[in-house]
């Protein structure tokens, strides 16, 4: 199975700031990787897909970026309701897999 | 608006079995693949399984495969989740999620989710 690795594992940050979080995949899932947010108590919310393509009706403040094995989330001045959990996931191959999650809070 | 609603869940013991369901509306349920996806307590996402629109192509997580078996109804608008031989480990909130329109193999949609106990 491909292994994904998210970091950082906790972030703390602003309004108004840019924040960025990383997936790494054991190995080459082309530009195969998505971003979801997860709000408490709620489903998730799919932000970015095909590696930086950007989901109908999300933000342009939201941004992705890699391919291959390294990914990055992006998010660009701040808002207070972006809080939550970030999950990266591969969809280059069964079985899906997704990091660990990254808690973003907000000051 | 795209509505998934999950039931079914509970209290179980290992050994046992419980089927979840999912009633969708506000989306051509019949033209989408549909996934199950948990989370146990205080732990990341899993990916479980998938089902194709039509029903034809079914696939699984290794940590379920042979016990759950993941089904649909296009005329009732359901998707269903069959688990057998639970497990402490299977322990989590269970959700369905649509696969989105441009890639399937992603979820651009999620129920609230349902919870599913596996205790003595």
């Amino acid at each position: 199975d491909v292994q994904m690795t998210q970091s950082p594992y906790n972030l703390v940050a602003s309004p108004g700031e840019s924040v960025s979080i990383n997936c790494k995949a054991s190995k080459n899932i082309n530009k195969y990787l998505a971003w979801y947010q997860q709000k408490p108590g709620k489903g998730s919310k799919l932000l970015i897909y095909d590696g930086s393509t950007l989901q109908s009706g999300i933000p342009s403040r939201f941004s992705g970026s890699g391919s291959g094995s390294d990914f990055t989330l992006t998010i660009r001045s701040l808002e207070p309701e972006d809080f939550g959990l970030y999950y990266c996931q591969q969809h280059n191959e069964f079985p899906f897999t997704f990091g660990s999650g990254t808690k973003l809070e907000i000051k | 608006e795209v509505q998934l609603v999950e039931s079914g869940g509970g209290l179980v013991k290992p050994g046992s079995s419980l089927k979840l369901s999912c009633v969708a509306s506000g989306f051509t349920f019949s033209s989408y693949g549909m996934h199950w996806i948990r989370q146990a307590p205080k732990k990341g996402l899993e990916w479980i399984a998938l089902i194709y629109h039509d029903g034809s192509n079914k696939y699984y997580a290794d940590s379920v495969k042979g016990r759950f078996t993941i089904s649909r109804d296009n005329s009732k608008n359901t998707l269903y989740l069959e688990m057998n031989s639970l497990r402490s480990e299977d322990t989590a909130m269970y959700y369905c999620a649509k696969g989105a329109t441009r890639d399937f193999y992603v979820m651009d949609a999620w129920g609230q989710g349902a919870s599913v106990t596996v205790s003595s």
